[in-house]
């Protein structure tokens, strides 16, 4: 039984370039929930996705990000024209229904270093 | 909005002494509340959860009351270990179905 996996665990890239963030939910599991953890800060909400479908993206950036759940294949994080700022770890979540009391399982994380 | 607060760390404490960390919330609906933690360079664990007012989470030695007349959420242990040092937030999961975070207490256990 796989949990939720993310690749890379670590990624660097310079100011200016694209990064590409995937994460493989659990098996059975269809909700997938990106957040943004800052240094020495809480996790933040970025984006919910169910396959094919963005459901809540109140959380990402209106500019340079983008994430998508295909019908194959892993969710896709996406951040363009990377900055400073955009340092960070990444962590992946899902869940097998779209239920409140349904815990997330989550990720080891995508720690994303801008340079 | 929906929101979390949790006493600020690092909290530092002996093996074998009693822990208590503090966590708030508010929120509009009737949220679920989960304690997850965090060891490093690792993803969140679920360490407990209660989806109702007077419900009790428990797991390893850990345990926590939803307290609707307080909004709280305070985690507690008995006797900690040095293998609990790590990070520990409080979160709130509620209509939306994402969750909302503390920003999370350091936890260390010295022997």
């Amino acid at each position: 039984n796989a949990g939720v996996m993310q690749n890379p665990r670590h990624l660097v890239r310079r100011r200016g370039q694209e990064a590409r963030l995937r994460c493989s939910p659990m098996k059975g599991h269809s909700h997938v929930y990106w957040y943004r953890q800052l240094p020495e800060e809480g996790l933040k909400f970025m984006v919910y996705l169910q396959k094919e479908n963005i459901i809540d993206e109140s959380g990402m950036p209106k500019e340079r990000f983008s994430a998508e759940f295909p019908k194959e294949g892993p969710s896709i994080l996406r951040i363009q024209q990377v900055v400073r700022g955009d340092s960070a770890a990444y962590f992946c979540a899902s869940s097998p229904m779209a239920v409140s009391n349904q815990p997330q399982h989550f990720g080891d994380g995508t720690r994303l270093s801008i340079l | 909005g929906d929101s979390v607060t949790q006493m600020e760390g690092p909290v530092t404490l002996s093996e074998e002494a009693f822990l208590t960390i503090n966590c708030t919330y508010t929120a509009t609906g009737y949220p679920s509340l989960f304690w997850y933690v965090q060891y490093p360079g690792e993803g969140l664990q679920l360490l407990l959860k209660a989806t109702k007012a007077d419900d009790k989470g428990s797991n390893k030695g850990f345990e926590a009351t939803y307290r609707k007349e307080t909004t709280s959420f305070h985690l507690e242990k008995g006797s900690v270990q040095v293998s609990d040092s790590a990070v520990y937030f409080c979160a709130l999961s509620d209509a939306g179905n994402m969750l909302t975070f503390g920003g999370g207490t350091r936890l260390m256990v010295k022997p």
